[in-house]
């Protein structure tokens, strides 16, 4: 079956540490994008990403990276300019058809101590 | 910039009881829209969605209209299950289709009591 896998789960850092976020999809989709998840916020734009090789800007960009070497592939990479990393992290797709919805995975759970 | 604006939650219900959730929307042209619903621990799933003025989505019982005289999409259920709670979002495409991703509300954590 076709989908977003996203690992790990769960993942523990240190303060001052980079981490690196996996995001592989299966569905063939041309866009991709990372979301941060905050209780009480809802759902923040970090990245996204429309074709392999180029990707842009969301909200809430600073202290995170990305690259987009492969289209099944948007590694997110929080680096330690991030004041407040410790959050859920969704990773969505989206096929190159117009209004269609969003297919995210089942998130990475970061915290940072 | 476009927004939507969700009920707070919790909301918490009775088994059988009838559901509302409301939203609201600020958008310049004719977006699509759309209710996901997040398990605990899991991503999000999408529930309905809509893509024109008085469109309906339905699923699972659960229905939506798109009203773009009064910038609504409420979210609606006869009879709701121990099952059915979860956290609701409401998010919108641009009219460019939504390439940069959906803008989303602030969720609703739906509780319901057996």
């Amino acid at each position: 079956d076709g989908g977003i896998t996203q690992s790990p789960k769960y993942l523990f850092r240190k303060e001052g540490q980079n981490v690196t976020l996996s995001c592989e999809q299966n569905l063939n989709h041309d866009a991709m994008y990372w979301y941060r998840q905050d209780p009480g916020q809802g759902l923040r734009l970090i990245y996204y990403s429309q074709i392999v090789n180029d990707f842009q800007k969301g909200d809430i960009a600073e202290g995170y990276s990305v690259s987009r070497e492969k289209k099944e592939s948007f590694p997110l990479t929080v680096t330690s300019a991030q004041k407040n990393p410790t959050a859920f992290y969704l990773c969505a797709s989206l096929p190159g058809r117009n209004n269609s919805p969003l297919h995210f995975g089942n998130g990475t759970r970061l915290t940072v101590t | 910039g476009d927004s939507v604006t969700q009920m707070e939650g919790p909301v918490t219900l009775s088994e059988e009881a009838f559901l509302t959730i409301n939203c609201t929307y600020t958008a310049t042209g004719y977006p699509s829209l759309f209710w996901y619903v997040q398990y605990p621990g899991e991503g999000l799933q999408l529930l309905l969605k809509a893509t024109k003025a008085d469109d309906k989505g339905s699923n699972k019982g659960f229905e939506a209209t798109y009203r773009k005289e009064t910038t609504s999409f409420h979210l609606e259920k006869g009879s709701v299950q121990v099952s059915d709670s979860a956290v609701y979002f409401c998010a919108l495409t641009s009219q460019g289709g939504g390439a940069d991703g959906l803008t989303f509300g602030k969720g609703t954590h739906l509780i319901i009591q057996p």
